[in-house]
């Protein structure tokens, strides 16, 4: 089976840094991806990682470890646009956790 | 490129109804997915198309759901027999190849309300 845990919520300032967290349990593992949520509209792409180690793309990065079944995301100099809900999935028949709501306050 | 599109956007039926939902995928894509999400969760897996071909399906979905990809482009999800528990939002999205590391492409979802 598949089991994706991260935390519901989450809160932070602007221009500061947050990490949201994720772990996973599968039977099988071809990649861990990363989406962003805002209310009412589609996931986005974020960030794929496959193999251990950090992935970095502008402000956004993602880690992940597959001995851990561990992964986070990193958001640097945050923003009011990235209140989001943020979304860990796995590849492998695509498993998708229920989303961390980031809020960003000034 | 008009990215994946899903038609309607609202549907609102009573208890009992057969519904049928539309997505056609960014045209070069082929694989096709469908999720279904409720407030505060995150999409749930459906199942999934390579190409024509039905490569999986949930064991949560029940015998009332259907999906089809006849051509392999466009692809319909059709519930019969509606309850109140299907409210949810149906998501449909696209990839390029058959590849893990192939992010999806989501449309806007069609918005399911049961009475």
């Amino acid at each position: 089976g598949q089991n994706i845990d991260q935390p519901t919520e989450m809160t932070a300032t602007e221009g500061a840094i947050v990490q949201i967290n994720c772990t996973y349990q599968t039977s099988g593992f071809n990649g861990l991806f990363w989406y962003q949520q805002h209310a009412g509209e589609a996931p986005t792409f974020l960030s794929y990682n496959v193999l251990d180690g950090l992935e970095e793309k502008g402000r956004f990065s993602s880690f992940l470890s597959r001995s851990k079944g561990y992964s986070y995301l990193l958001l640097k100099e945050l923003q009011m646009k990235d209140s989001a809900s943020y979304l860990c999935a796995t590849s492998y028949i695509p498993t998708f956790g229920r989303g961390t709501s980031l809020i960003v306050h000034p | 490129d008009t990215g994946v599109s899903q038609n309607p956007r609202h549907k609102i039926t009573k208890r009992g109804q057969n519904v049928t939902f539309r997505c056609d995928p960014i045209s070069e894509h082929n694989r096709l997915y469908w999720y279904r999400q409720t407030l505060g969760q995150g999409p749930e897996f459906l199942t999934y198309f390579q190409n024509e071909a039905q490569l999986e399906k949930s064991r949560l979905l029940s015998d009332r759901f259907s999906a089809e990809r006849p051509k392999g482009s466009f692809s319909t999800l059709e519930i019969q027999r509606t309850e109140q528990g299907d409210s949810a939002m149906y998501l449909c999205a696209s990839s390029l190849g058959a590849g893990a590391q192939e992010p999806q492409h989501f449309g806007d979802g069609t918005r399911l309300s049961i009475l």
